[in-house]
């Protein structure tokens, strides 16, 4: 167990709608990372928080977006959903002791249909 | 630019070791190396900075040449446990991206 939360766990959605994935990072840590995983194009980097700002993005599709709260959890919003947009979605945090390392939740499965 | 892992697929008997490499195209800040297990999320082993020194977790290594934009890691000793995907993700421009994968299957 890495300490970072992930809700819900599945989702099933259909084209169109839009989602919320919502993410809990380790007690302590101050960066939330969002990351996309699909078969086809692997891990990506969607976009870093830190404490609250937006720290760096990736390749984040303009019908996402995200937020981290003051309490230091995090949201990623999906909009528009399209079939392609079906993956798993990862958030990793870190900023504790070792800044560098980053402890992965356990993903949320998105499937459009 | 997508680093490029190699090779893609290993496949060893345990015991044995192995060497996957990562190189970018770009000058990177640094390399952070991840296995990640079928159904599971990515586990991080380590980060190689810019003029760093070489890492260790365990019996695996990994080393950074900042000149070549490359990064290497060792698996010595390989366990059944060290089965998976390794990813390596190169950081640069405080944006990180990860390779396609090298998938490692350890034989008993």
């Amino acid at each position: 167990d890495s300490g970072v939360t992930q809700t819900p766990k599945h989702l099933i959605t259909a084209t169109g709608q839009r989602v919320t994935l919502r993410c809990s990072p380790r007690s302590g840590d101050l960066s939330v990372y969002w990351y996309q995983q699909s078969l086809d194009q692997g891990l990506q980097f969607l976009i870093q928080y830190y404490n609250g700002e937006e720290r760096a993005k990736g390749n984040i599709l303009e019908r996402f977006s995200a937020q981290q709260f003051p309490d230091l959890h995090s949201e990623l919003n999906l909009s528009s959903l399209e079939l392609g947009d079906s993956a798993l979605y990862f958030c990793a945090s870190s900023g504790g002791d070792n800044s560098y390392e980053q402890y992965f939740g356990p993903g949320t499965r998105l499937t459009v249909t | 630019q997508q680093p490029v892992q190699s090779p893609q697929a290993v496949i060893l008997r345990e015991g044995e070791d192995a060497v996957i490499n990562c190189s970018s195209s770009k000058a990177l800040y640094s390399v952070h190396w991840y296995r990640q297990k079928h159904g599971e999320a990515p586990v991080f082993l380590m980060i190689l900075l810019k003029g760093g020194e070489q890492m260790r977790h365990e019996k695996i290594s990994a080393s950074f040449n900042e000149k070549k934009q490359q990064s290497s890691l060792y698996l010595t000793a390989s366990q059944l446990s060290y089965s998976g995907t390794y990813f390596c993700g190169t950081e640069a421009s405080d944006k990180i991206i990860f390779g396609k994968g090298t998938r490692l299957h350890i034989l008993p």
